[in-house]
């Protein structure tokens, strides 16, 4: 089955502890983002990666970082989550083209 | 950046009746847009995509249009159900030959028994 898997779906904790959040697809899709949503603010791009080692800032970059050394994986890391990073996050992933987005099932996220 | 906006935030519709939702752009006209459903903590999932030079899509109940004189997308959903109810986002590449899209904030359809 296609699809995007994320890892936690939930988690909560604290002020500068060190997280990842990570992401696989199983399409072989050259292109996947991070997105955040947050209520009244809708989806907003965090990173992207057109391929392996090629990265780039979305909208919302600050406090986040990201890596692409398989193609298949897309990690979020938050070196020192603040509470302003508690949102919804979802990650995705599309092929060439004009192609559908596939989305993962999200991960929610507590800063304390 | 390219907009898009969904003028909406929520829609109220009887069942049986057809849902009809907005989302307009500014700029340049995309090459194509995008309609997408999203159910309350989960990922959007892919409905319909529209080009440039089309100027009406169907699937099943679900139809899109695209006027690129009024730089405007239209979704409807005939004879809507209640499992129809969830927020649609439409979305737009973030520029020309862009594979990032910008999504509008969605429009919350309610579908009343």
């Amino acid at each position: 089955e296609a699809q995007v898997t994320q890892n936690p779906r939930y988690l909560i904790t604290v002020t500068g502890k060190k997280l990842t959040v990570t992401c696989s697809q199983n399409m072989n899709h050259e292109y996947m983002s991070w997105y955040r949503q947050d209520p009244g603010l809708g989806l907003r791009q965090i990173y992207y990666s057109m391929n392996v080692e090629v990265t780039d800032k979305g909208d919302v970059p600050e406090g986040y970082k990201v890596s692409r050394k398989e193609k298949r994986n897309f990690p979020l890391i938050l070196e020192s989550p603040s509470p302003n990073q508690t949102s919804l996050y979802f990650c995705a992933s599309r092929g060439t083209g004009y192609n559908e987005q596939f989305f993962g099932p999200g991960t929610r996220l507590t800063v304390l | 950046s390219q907009k898009i906006e969904q003028n909406s935030e929520a829609l109220n519709i009887q069942e049986g009746k057809t849902a009809t939702l907005t989302c307009n752009y500014t700029n340049y006209s995309p090459a194509y847009l995008q309609w997408y459903r999203q159910d309350p903590g989960r990922g959007p999932v892919f409905l319909l995509l529209i080009r440039e030079n089309e100027k009406e899509k169907r699937k099943e109940r679900l139809k899109v249009t695209f006027d690129t004189t009024l730089k405007q997308s239209l979704f409807h959903i005939t004879a809507s159900q209640p499992a129809d109810s969830a927020t649609y986002l439409c979305a737009r590449p973030s520029g020309a030959g862009s594979y990032q899209l910008t999504f509008g904030k969605g429009t919350k359809l309610s579908v009343i028994p």
